[in-house]
C-alpha cells in the first residue's frame, strides 16, 4: 500500500539559509500534519491542513510557514534557518471524513544546518 | 499539552507478553485513545485505537477500563523488534475539526526487549 512519502530525506543547509520539505500524502487522505523532533526529544506538532486550509497552528515558529496545494501534497518552507532547527521533520497524513481516521507518517526528512 | 501519562521505560523479556500502561484521567467523551511506536528515528508507527470497547488487531491489544480513565497496550509475544518508544495519544474525533485530529506525542514508555 501507498505511504506517505517525504521528500528530500536528508537536507544539510547553512545558517541563514532557506529550506522546503515537501510531503506527498497517502492518496485520498485529505488532511496533512507536520511533525518537528529535536535530538532525544518527542514530535512536536507544527501545522495542519484540511482541505488545503491550515486547521491548526502548534509550535511553529513565525520564519516558517506551510501550505497544501490542490493535490494535497504540502511543503514546509523554512527561512532564517537557525542551527536550533536541526531536527527530523515528519509529515502525516489522515482521512479526515473517513470511518478510519488513523494518521499514518512519512519516514521524515533530517534537516542538519551548519 | 500531553494529556496521557506513561511510565518513562519498560523491559520485557523476549516471547513474553509486554504489557503498556496509560493513564489518560482527563479524556473527554469524544476522544479516542490511540498507540503509536517509534523505532529509532523512524516516523512513528501506528499501532491501535480505540474509544471504549477493548480493541484488537494484528499487531497488539488496547484493553481500556471501563471509566476510560486508563488503558493498556498489550503485545502478546514481544519480539526484538518491538524495541521502540511507545505513545499513548488522546485524539478527539478530526471529523469535528480544528485541533480535534491533532496527534500530541507526551513522553512515551521506551520498551527494551530483552533475548
Amino acid at each position: 500500500a501507498a505511504g506517505v512519502i517525504q521528500s528530500p530525506r536528508h537536507l544539510i543547509k547553512e545558517k541563514r539559509e532557506t529550506a522546503t520539505l515537501k510531503c506527498y500524502p497517502i492518496p485520498r487522505h485529505d488532511t496533512v500534519y507536520w511533525y518537528q523532533q529535536g535530538p532525544g526529544q518527542d514530535p512536536q506538532f507544527l501545522i495542519s491542513f484540511y482541505e488545503k486550509m491550515q486547521s491548526d497552528k502548534g509550535s511553529i515558529p513565525d520564519r516558517f510557514s506551510a501550505q497544501q496545494f490542490s493535490d494535497y501534497h504540502s511543503e514546509l518552507n523554512m527561512s532564517s534557518l537557525e542551527l536550533g532547527d536541526s531536527a527530523l521533520y515528519f509529515c502525516a497524513s489522515s482521512l479526515e471524513t473517513g470511518e478510519n481516521t488513523e494518521a499514518f507518517f512519512g519516514q521524515g526528512t533530517r534537516l542538519t544546518v551548519v | 499539552d500531553a494529556k496521557t501519562t506513561q511510565p518513562p521505560s519498560m523491559d520485557c523479556a523476549e516471547g513474553r507478553a509486554a504489557n503498556l500502561p496509560c493513564n489518560h484521567s482527563t479524556i473527554s467523551g469524544n476522544e479516542y485513545v490511540y498507540w503509536y511506536r517509534q523505532i529509532h528515528s523512524q516516523g512513528p508507527q501506528y499501532i491501535i485505537h480505540g474509544l471504549k470497547n477493548n480493541e484488537t488487531n494484528e499487531m497488539a491489544s488496547l484493553i481500556i477500563t471501563e471509566d476510560r480513565k486508563s488503558s493498556t497496550l498489550i503485545l502478546p509475544h514481544a519480539t526484538l523488534r518491538d524495541t521502540a518508544v511507545y505513545y499513548c495519544i488522546v485524539r478527539g474525533n478530526p471529523i469535528y475539526g480544528g485541533s480535534q485530529g491533532n496527534l500530541i506525542f507526551g513522553k512515551g514508555t521506551k520498551l527494551s526487549v530483552k533475548p
